[in-house]
């Protein structure tokens, strides 16, 4: 049984690029959660998917969007990227299917440095 | 707001030594509960989780918490410390609704062993 999928593993861009991170999540799973973990930090919360629409954001601005499939699977865009966005990106999956409370598993995350 | 203090950012104990790693948190009523392991340059893995009931829980990796209502803590402790557990142990907390199970982190305590 295959985990949490992210793609790519490493990425540089430089500053105003644009960028576009992949998640599948567990198999089972119907829930997709983005976080963003800057060196020697915890992880914060982007935002989370379910039934292809956003449910939830954290303090992000707009510049960071999302979207979900009908497979499950989603992706992390982030727009006219700046130093600050430099970090490692954790994707979790969950199955929040008949109102369950599931407990979150986590990707290996994908590094991205922003020049 | 919900938050979570880790009040140790790095721990160094002796192979073979108990260890206990604290977690504080702050939150309107009792949330879910959570330690994540985190190796360098890996995803987070699942230590162990208190959603309701018996207060002392077990993990993986022999690891167990003990959620404390009354000091709002869920410190994680193990009786016997091995080299492999060497990594950053993260403690979170989450909501006890349905609006969406998004994970509020620690800052993150490094746990060092020495040989």
């Amino acid at each position: 049984d295959a985990g949490v999928t992210q793609s790519p593993t490493h990425l540089i861009k430089t500053r105003g690029q644009q960028v576009t991170l992949r998640c599948s999540p567990k198999s089972g799973h119907d829930t997709v959660s983005w976080y963003q973990q800057a060196l020697g930090q915890g992880p914060q919360f982007i935002f989370q998917y379910y039934e292809e629409e956003e449910r939830q954001r954290g303090n992000f601005p707009d510049r960071f969007s999302g979207h979900q499939f009908p497979n499950y699977s989603s992706e992390l865009n982030v727009n006219a990227l700046l130093l600050g966005d430099s970090a490692l990106y954790l994707c979790a999956s969950s199955s929040l299917a008949g109102g369950g409370l599931g407990t979150q598993y986590f990707g290996p995350g994908t590094r991205l440095l922003v020049l | 707001a919900q938050s979570v203090t880790q009040p140790d950012i790095h721990i160094t104990v002796s192979e073979g030594a108990s260890l206990e790693l604290r977690c504080n948190y702050s939150y309107g009523a009792t949330p879910y509960l959570f330690w994540y392991v985190q190796s360098p340059g890996q995803g987070l893995q699942l230590l162990l989780k208190y959603f309701s009931g018996d207060t002392l829980v077990q993990g993986i990796k022999g690891f167990e918490a003990e959620f404390k209502r009354s000091q709002s803590s869920f410190n994680l402790r193990k009786p016997s410390v091995h080299w492999s557990d060497a990594a950053e142990y993260f403690c979170a907390v989450g909501p006890l609704n349905n609006a969406g199970n998004m994970l509020t982190f620690g800052g993150g305590t490094r746990l060092m062993v020495k040989p």
